[in-house]
């Protein structure tokens, strides 16, 4: 089973300031299998990124995914006050079908 | 447009069971495997596994293997998710979610809104 490791555990920034969260796996993982997730207190996950650099369907362009193999980032350009939230990053695994959450980034006001 | 919504919040003692439901609408409810996510207070998401709407075949995560059955209605697009032998840290907000399986994409689309599984005794 791929192990997923966000960190930091939690980042804090001012608004305006670049956000870098890291997703790293315990092994090699495509990237069209990894995606993140947006969270915030009281609300069920929203899509990002999928295919590790593809933004969602409504996702304003401040935030992009990059990196490949074992190692992934999700980078917010500027923060935005609606950005303060819990981020996780995901992939899928086929063989046994299955998926795993990283352990989550909680981005706070400084 | 797509939606999931879930049943109401459940309190349930320590040893009962618990059927969650998800009714899906918007789309085709066959043509998308349907996932169950759980996140305990204050913690991360976990995966409990998967149901393949068409054909009723699941996947589950080890961890549930022999407490967890994943059902489904085709008739009324609705997926359930049961939990048996409930103990207290199966407390949690249980979602079901919309997975996209393409080539080039694997993926949690649509969320349901959560369900609330207090199990105390």
């Amino acid at each position: 089973e791929i192990v997923l490791t966000q960190s930091p555990g939690t980042l804090s920034l001012s608004p305006g300031e670049r956000a870098t969260l890291s997703c790293r796996a315990s092994q090699s993982v495509s990237s069209s299998y990894l995606a993140w997730y947006q969270q915030k207190p009281g609300q069920a996950p929203r899509l990002l990124i999928y295919g590790a650099s593809s933004r969602a369907t409504g996702i304003p362009d401040r935030f992009s995914g990059s990196g490949s193999g074992t190692d992934f980032t999700l980078t917010i350009s500027r923060l935005e006050p609606e950005d303060f939230a819990v981020y996780y990053c995901q992939q899928y695994g086929s063989s046994p079908p299955g998926v795993t959450f990283g352990g989550g980034t909680k981005v706070e006001i400084k | 447009q797509v939606q999931l919504v879930q049943s109401g919040a459940e309190v349930k003692k320590p040893g009962a069971s618990v059927k969650v439901s998800c009714k899906a609408s918007g789309y085709t409810f066959t043509g998308y495997y349907m996932h169950w996510v759980r996140q305990a207070p204050g913690q991360g998401l976990e995966w409990m596994g998967r149901i393949n709407p068409n054909s009723g075949g699941t996947n589950y995560a080890q961890k549930f293997q022999g407490r967890v059955t994943m059902t489904r209605d085709t008739s009324i697009s609705t997926a359930y998710m049961e939990l048996s032998r409930l103990r207290s840290d199966d407390t949690a907000v249980y979602y079901c979610a919309r997975f996209i399986a393409a080539r080039s994409a694997q993926h949690f689309d649509y969320w349901g809104q959560g369900t609330l599984v207090t199990v105390s005794s």
